[in-house]
C-alpha cells in the first residue's frame, strides 16, 4: 500500500534552515507529481509547494517563495523540501501529499516543525 | 481562488444526514474537462484522507454514504446517514490552479 512518511522536522530559531524529507514506497514515485502541505497548529491547510513527476516543473506558495525549495530524487523515491529564512509563521505540521489528477489522494503523517527562539 | 465552506460547524444525530456547502471564487472547471474539485475528512489525530475527487467520485474504500454533488462554483457534500466515525474536519480543496483548501467543517455527534 501507499506509504509516505516525513522526517526533519523539530525545533529550529528565527531565521535559520531545516530540511525535510518524504520517503515514498508502494507507488511508482517517479510517475506523479509530489506536494507539500502544511497545517499551523489548531488552523486549517496550506499548500505550500509542488514538483511534477520528472523534476522539471516546481511552484511555490507565494508565502513560501525564494525561501522554500522543493527538489526530489527519483532514483531514492524521496521528495524534500529545504526550508531558508524561517520565520514563526512557519510552525506547522508538514505532509508529503501524493498528486492524483489535479488533486491528491494520499497524505503523509507530517512532520512538524516549530520556529521559535 | 478562494474556497468558502458552511457551516463550519455541525452536530449531526447518528443515522441523520448532514450537508455541507463549498463556494468557490472563479469557475474549477479546467481546460481538460475535469471540474477539479476534491473533498477530504481529517479525522481526529490524523492527516486528512481523500472522499471525494472530481465533484463526485468517491474514491476507494470510501463508503455509498458520502456523495458530491455540484458545477462551477457551487459545490456540495451530504452524507446521508451520519455514523460515529464520521466526525472530523471537512474541507474542500479546489486543484484548478495550484490548491486552495476551504476553511474546514467541523462535524460532530450530537
Amino acid at each position: 500500500q501507499v506509504q509516505l512518511v516525513e522526517s526533519g522536522g523539530g525545533v529550529v530559531q528565527p531565521g535559520r534552515s531545516l530540511r525535510l524529507s518524504c520517503a515514498a514506497a508502494g507507488f511508482t514515485f517517479r510517475s506523479f507529481g509530489m506536494h507539500w502541505v502544511r497545517q499551523a497548529p489548531g488552523k486549517g491547510l496550506e499548500w505550500v509547494a509542488v514538483m511534477s513527476y520528472d523534476g522539471r516543473n516546481k511552484f511555490y506558495a507565494d508565502s513560501v517563495e525564494g525561501r522554500f525549495t522543493i527538489s526530489r530524487d527519483n532514483s531514492r523515491n524521496t521528495l524534500y523540501l529545504e526550508m531558508n529564512s524561517l520565520r514563526a509563521e512557519d510552525t506547522a505540521i508538514y505532509y508529503c501529499v501524493k498528486g492524483y489528477s489535479h488533486g491528491s489522494d494520499y497524505w503523509g503523517q507530517g512532520t512538524l516543525v516549530t520556529v521559535s527562539s | 481562488i478562494v474556497m468558502t465552506q458552511t457551516p463550519r460547524s455541525l452536530s449531526v444525530t447518528p443515522g441523520q444526514p448532514a450537508s455541507i456547502s463549498c463556494k468557490s471564487s472563479e469557475s474549477l472547471l479546467h481546460s481538460d474537462g475535469k471540474t477539479c474539485l476534491y473533498w477530504y475528512l481529517q479525522k481526529p489525530g490524523q492527516s486528512p484522507q481523500l472522499l471525494i475527487h472530481e465533484v463526485s467520485s468517491r474514491f476507494s474504500g470510501v463508503p455509498d454514504r458520502f456523495s458530491g454533488s455540484g458545477s462551477g462554483t457551487d459545490f456540495t457534500l451530504k452524507i446521508s446517514r451520519v455514523e460515529a466515525e464520521d466526525v472530523g474536519i471537512y474541507y474542500c480543496m479546489q486543484g484548478r490552479h495550484r490548491w486552495t483548501f476551504g476553511q474546514g467543517t467541523k462535524v460532530e455527534i450530537k
